[in-house]
């Protein structure tokens, strides 16, 4: 079966403190693995598509990287206004269907 | 910001009722997605459209129906609604022919089934 598990649920860091979040997946076949940050109330934002194993891709204070396994989004030096619940999803090969993982909230405080 | 808009944006209804939810997008993507958001659960797909009139059935589509007889449009219906389809629905569309498969996410629809 087609999963995706992301760890931990909730995180709380303080200001400046640098962090990890996991996503692994156990898919049929991996056509791209997605990050996402959803606001209280809001859609998910778009951050990173990653493709390739080895890739890795950054944005500020956020690096996204890609083993054959799981994904990883590493936060550097974190704010308070990166708190967010932030979504992995996995795009399945041949397809348009994409797993979501239940997500990691993110609380950072000042 | 992806030109994405869902309505209405919240809305109370009995059950046995009939819902229909809309999603409107100004991006002329080709593929378009609803998805439900529940505590504990991921995103779910309910259905996906890849052209007019064109749609396919996700991993949690019983109860639900769809339809999109133009490129902006894509509704969501509930015919008989249940307190189980109480959830946050997601509008998202995609466009590979842009050589990424990258979904954009509207800004939800909360439906309450009393």
């Amino acid at each position: 079966e087609d999963q995706v598990t992301q760890s931990p649920e909730a995180l709380r860091l303080q200001e400046g403190e640098s962090s990890s979040l996991n996503c692994s997946y156990t898919v049929s076949g991996l056509r791209g693995l997605f990050w996402y940050r959803q606001d209280p109330g809001k859609g998910p934002e778009f951050l990173f598509t990653l493709y390739s194993a080895g890739e890795e891709k950054e944005k500020e204070r956020l690096k996204a990287t890609l083993t054959k396994k799981e994904s990883f989004l590493h936060i550097t030096a974190p704010k308070p206004e990166d708190s967010a619940t932030y979504l992995c999803a996995a795009q399945l090969s041949g397809t348009y269907k994409y797993i979501f993982g239940t997500g990691t909230r993110l609380k950072v405080l000042a | 910001d992806a030109g994405i808009t869902q309505s209405p944006r919240h809305k109370v209804t009995e059950t046995g009722t009939p819902v229909t939810l809309r999603c409107h997008q100004t991006e002329n993507h080709r593929y378009m997605y609803w998805y439900r958001q529940d505590p504990g659960h991921g995103l779910r797909l309910i259905h996906y459209s890849y052209g007019v009139k064109d749609t396919d059935k996700g991993e949690v589509s019983d109860g639900y129906s769809v339809s999109r007889s133009k490129t902006e449009d894509f509704l969501l219906t509930l015919e008989s609604a249940t307190s189980s389809q109480t959830s946050v629905y997601f509008c998202a569309i995609s466009d590979p022919s842009g050589g990424t498969d990258t979904q954009y996410f509207g800004p939800g629809t909360r439906l309450t089934v009393l």
